[in-house]
């Protein structure tokens, strides 16, 4: 049972750049959601999952993009990356959207 | 929308000092959750508040719900190294399922 994975752990891209945050759960938790955590600025919710083929925008959701095919995944794709994007991305889980959320160990992503 | 804030943003005391931490809400909450971030680390759950005027407790750690369901607190008795990290309070709206943060409380505990 490894709980909330996300992948990769580091990342560096250039202006315009496009790429997928994989974050992947194995405890069948129907509830998935993307934060930017930025200094002084809390946990911001970018996009979420109530289930397989149901997402929704959270407060900061432009210039990324989600799906979720299966009840597991939930990648955050970034469309063309840009300085203002440089943050830590935590992905996390939770059953019912009701209980404790279980966070992966965070990307931390850097636009230059 | 629904706005969670929480102060202060940080928080310096002396080891064995106490610490409070408040966190209040634009919108009614239907439960409101703590959770514990290490430097470098990721958020850890703590705890989930979710009946009116409700005071729970784990060990030197006291979180109180607002009668309103719209504030709450958590209180660190005799705070010591182990403690320091950031903690967030987390709030979901009656209406919703969304969980949005406050922005934190950074509690450094010097020895």
């Amino acid at each position: 049972n490894a709980g909330v994975t996300q992948t990769p752990k580091f990342q560096v891209l250039k202006t315009g750049q496009s790429m997928t945050l994989q974050c992947a759960q194995d405890m069948n938790h129907e509830y998935m959601s993307w934060y930017r955590q930025d200094p002084g600025m809390g946990l911001r919710l970018i996009h979420y999952s109530v289930g397989a083929g149901i997402t929704d925008q959270g407060e900061v959701p432009n210039g990324y993009n989600v799906s979720r095919s299966t009840t597991e995944d939930f990648p955050l794709r970034l469309l063309s990356a840009a300085p203002s994007q440089t943050s830590v991305y935590f992905c996390a889980s939770s059953s019912s959207g009701r209980l404790e959320a279980f966070f992966g160990q965070g990307t931390r992503l850097t636009v230059v | 929308g629904q706005q969670v804030m929480q102060i202060p943003q940080y928080q310096h005391v002396q080891e064995g000092e106490d610490f409070t931490t408040y966190c209040n809400s634009s919108t009614t909450l239907s439960n409101i959750q703590w959770y514990k971030q290490r430097p470098g680390g990721h958020p850890v759950f703590l705890i989930q508040l979710v009946k009116s005027g409700e005071v729970k407790k784990q060990k030197r750690l006291t979180f109180q719900f607002g009668e309103a369901k719209k504030n709450s607190s958590l209180h660190i008795t005799a705070t010591q190294t182990t403690d320091v990290g950031t903690y967030f309070c987390a709030g979901r709206e009656t209406s919703g399922s969304r969980l949005t943060f406050g922005e934190g409380t950074q509690l450094t505990v010097n020895p």
